[in-house]
């Protein structure tokens, strides 16, 4: 089964901006895997942010934003907040089967 | 309010068999693939397996194929995760969830 890859650990100031990113070993990353962005926090359950590339459900703070970029899926925060501090997962659909990348640590400081 | 609630979670030796439970409320689990997903501790998440609307068609991590069987039951509004042959491996927390929504998880622990 396909790699799922991002970055392991990211810092931002508070009110600035970061790009998180997903990669796929088979290549570049499409809509047509569907990605998906999600938040967990210590001892919760993750929350899904992100659907469908860029699509945001109802809980999802302005200020998070999903694209392609560079072959990638990729997760921009514009103007990070404290609360913002947790770790992010993506997930890649191919064709049936899911794959979670291994996570982003943010921190926000 | 959207809420899915697993159960069925526990310690079992290895070798053993668990099946979990996940039911909906708040929305119809018919509308939706279903999966579920785990978090060993201290890890990332893993998806597991997942399953199409009308249950005809279902995926899974190569480490859980002919070990794991998902199921629903759309008029329970419910998912399953049948689980045998459990390995220490398997000690995870397990999520049912929906493309929106997640459940709180219930922990299976491998262990003897």
């Amino acid at each position: 089964q396909a790699v799922v890859t991002q970055e392991p650990s990211l810092t931002v100031s508070p009110g600035g901006t970061v790009t998180l990113t997903c990669g796929s070993s088979t290549g570049v990353v499409t809509s047509g895997h569907y990605p998906f962005w999600f938040q967990q926090k210590p001892g919760q359950a993750p929350r899904t942010l992100i659907y469908d590339t860029s699509n945001k459900h109802s809980w999802t703070p302005a200020r998070f934003s999903g694209s392609l970029l560079g072959g990638k899926a990729a997760l921009t925060l514009s103007g990070a907040q404290p609360e913002d501090e947790a770790e992010y997962f993506c997930l890649l659909s191919y064709s049936g089967p899911r794959v979670f990348g291994g996570g982003t640590k943010l921190t926000v400081l | 309010e959207v809420q899915l609630v697993e159960s069925g979670g526990g310690l079992v030796q290895p070798g053993g068999s668990l099946r979990l439970s996940c039911v909906a409320s708040g929305f119809t689990l018919s509308n939706y693939w279903m999966n579920w997903v785990r978090q060993a501790p201290g890890k990332g998440l893993e998806w597991v397996a997942n399953i199409k609307r009308d249950g005809n068609e279902k995926y899974y991590v190569d480490s859980v194929k002919g070990r794991f069987t998902i199921s629903r039951d759309n008029g329970k509004n419910s998912l399953y995760l049948q689980m045998n042959s459990l390995r220490a491996e398997d000690t995870a927390v397990y999520y049912c969830a929906s493309p929106g929504d997640w459940g709180q998880g219930t922990l299976v622990t491998v262990s003897s």
